[in-house]
């Protein structure tokens, strides 16, 4: 079954408002990756996260690591109507030495 | 410098037929892996290979099969094509992991398969 989860399944806002996904893990995980999908197209590598407590930030992007290692989240400061998409995020165990992929959180940006 | 190619790009099926799936990538990565992606599902891992001559099954291997004869090609097959699986069908290969960590996946365009 499913062992990333991801929230909200669809968000839409108002260009220049905030926006944030979650994903939460059953069991802790050694990384996540998070991907961009635009529309028709396929998933592009964003950044990955390794150690407890990570913060990164790329832009208006902010991307955290929790401290137990089994959640993360996306934030976007101020949407771009170029932000459109889906955001996956990706746990990788190297017990089981796969991806497991979150359902996704598709943005929409009303301009 | 291609990346990750797949082709067709669409494909239509009937049910009970074979075809197989095609991907290729020429950045020299060991691993390779198969997804598809079906709406409210996200990706799921159907099989994957750490390297020539070794695969692995995923999350939902059922109805495919791989072979990984050279580093560059992962070819999947459908043994037998139903309508569960109509799907897009997400090809990635990356390096494989050392340490602590691991790298980052690069995606093919994807093949839109129907089964009717």
């Amino acid at each position: 079954g499913q062992q990333v989860m991801q929230i909200p399944q669809y968000q839409h806002v108002q260009e220049g408002e905030d926006f944030t996904t979650y994903c939460n893990s059953s069991t802790t995980l050694s990384n996540i990756q998070w991907y961009k999908q635009r529309p028709g197209g396929h998933p592009v590598f964003l950044i990955q996260l390794v150690k407890s407590g990570e913060v990164k930030k790329q832009k208006r992007l902010t991307f955290q690591f929790g401290e137990a290692k089994k959640n993360s989240s996306l934030h976007i400061t101020a949407t771009q109507t170029t932000d459109v998409g889906t955001y996956f995020c990706a746990g990788f165990r190297f017990a089981g030495n796969q991806f497991y992929f979150g359902t996704g959180t598709s943005l929409t940006v009303i301009p | 410098n291609a990346g990750v190619t797949q082709t067709p790009k669409f494909q239509v099926l009937k049910t009970g037929q074979s075809m197989t799936l095609q991907c290729a990538q020429d950045m020299n990565h060991e691993y390779m892996s198969w997804y598809r992606q079906d709406p409210g599902m996200g990706l799921r891992l159907i099989h994957y290979s750490v390297g020539a001559g070794i695969t692995d099954q995923g999350e939902v291997p059922n109805g495919y099969n791989v072979s990984r004869s050279t580093t560059e090609d992962f070819p999947l097959r459908l043994l037998s094509a139903a309508p569960s699986q109509t799907s897009v069908y997400f090809c990635a290969s990356r390096l494989f992991q050392t340490g602590t960590g691991t790298y980052e996946q690069y995606f093919g365009p994807g093949t839109r398969l129907t089964v009717t």
